[in-house]
């Protein structure tokens, strides 16, 4: 079974600082998908950033980057220049190629101060 | 449409009573998902559809639950005899089975609460 590990339930980050949100997870297959989804009081669950697990080159999406290190089975999220609207849960979540469910972390609530 | 659509919102049920929960996912999405969210907790897998069929029920909690989709559009989640502890928010998400993408994008979900 493929288990989601984030061991932050909470973080906090200044507005325009910089801040890494850590995941691990467990897999035996080599190719698979992992996501980081934002969740904010809407409970609108937003996909943040994707990455495969084929592709060495870690993802980016604007202020939004992850650290993938497929041995290490590790999964960060780097957000540059926080901003209050970044307030939110983020979980982080795990699949195998596409025709299976999601499995996710239990989430780190990110806070934002000015 | 756009983007993943449930209804409704919000429904507040007696317990015994059955609820059905819709979703409409995005239009050509052939894989639909259903996810469970109790209060300050994460999403626990519920039910997967490809097209109509569902090769992953292994999420359902009870009897109790279940699932259909048809015309590969419109899913019905439906919980019978309603117990409070099936209080939660319930989101459906879907994604394509083909091309390079597997965005697995979801709706805002259905809060629901047995009184």
């Amino acid at each position: 079974a493929q288990t989601v590990t984030q061991s932050q339930p909470e973080m906090s980050v200044q507005e325009a600082e910089t801040v890494t949100l850590s995941c691990t997870y467990d897999t035996s297959e080599s190719d698979y998908y992992l996501f980081w989804y934002k969740q904010p009081p809407s409970r609108q669950m937003i996909l943040v950033i994707r990455q495969e697990a084929y592709k060495q080159q870690n993802a980016t999406e604007n202020r939004f980057s992850v650290n993938f290190q497929k041995a290490a089975k590790s999964f960060s999220l780097k957000i540059s220049d926080s901003q209050l609207g970044d307030a939110a849960m983020y979980f982080c979540a795990y699949s195998p190629p596409p025709g299976y469910a999601l499995n996710f972390g239990k989430g780190t609530s990110l806070l934002v101060t000015p | 449409g756009a983007g993943v659509s449930q209804s409704p919102s919000n429904k507040v049920t007696e317990k015994g009573k059955d609820v059905e929960l819709r979703c409409d996912p995005i239009s050509g999405h052939t894989a639909l998902y259903w996810y469970r969210q109790r209060l300050g907790q994460g999403l626990e897998f519920l039910i997967y559809f490809q097209g109509n069929s569902a090769p992953d029920k292994s999420g359902l909690p009870s009897d109790r639950f279940s699932a259909e989709r048809t015309g590969e559009s419109v899913s019905t989640l439906t919980i019978q005899r309603t117990q409070q502890e099936d209080s939660a928010v319930y989101l459906c998400a879907s994604s394509p089975l083909t091309g390079t993408g597997h965005n697995v994008i979801f709706g805002q979900g259905t809060r629901l609460t047995v009184v």
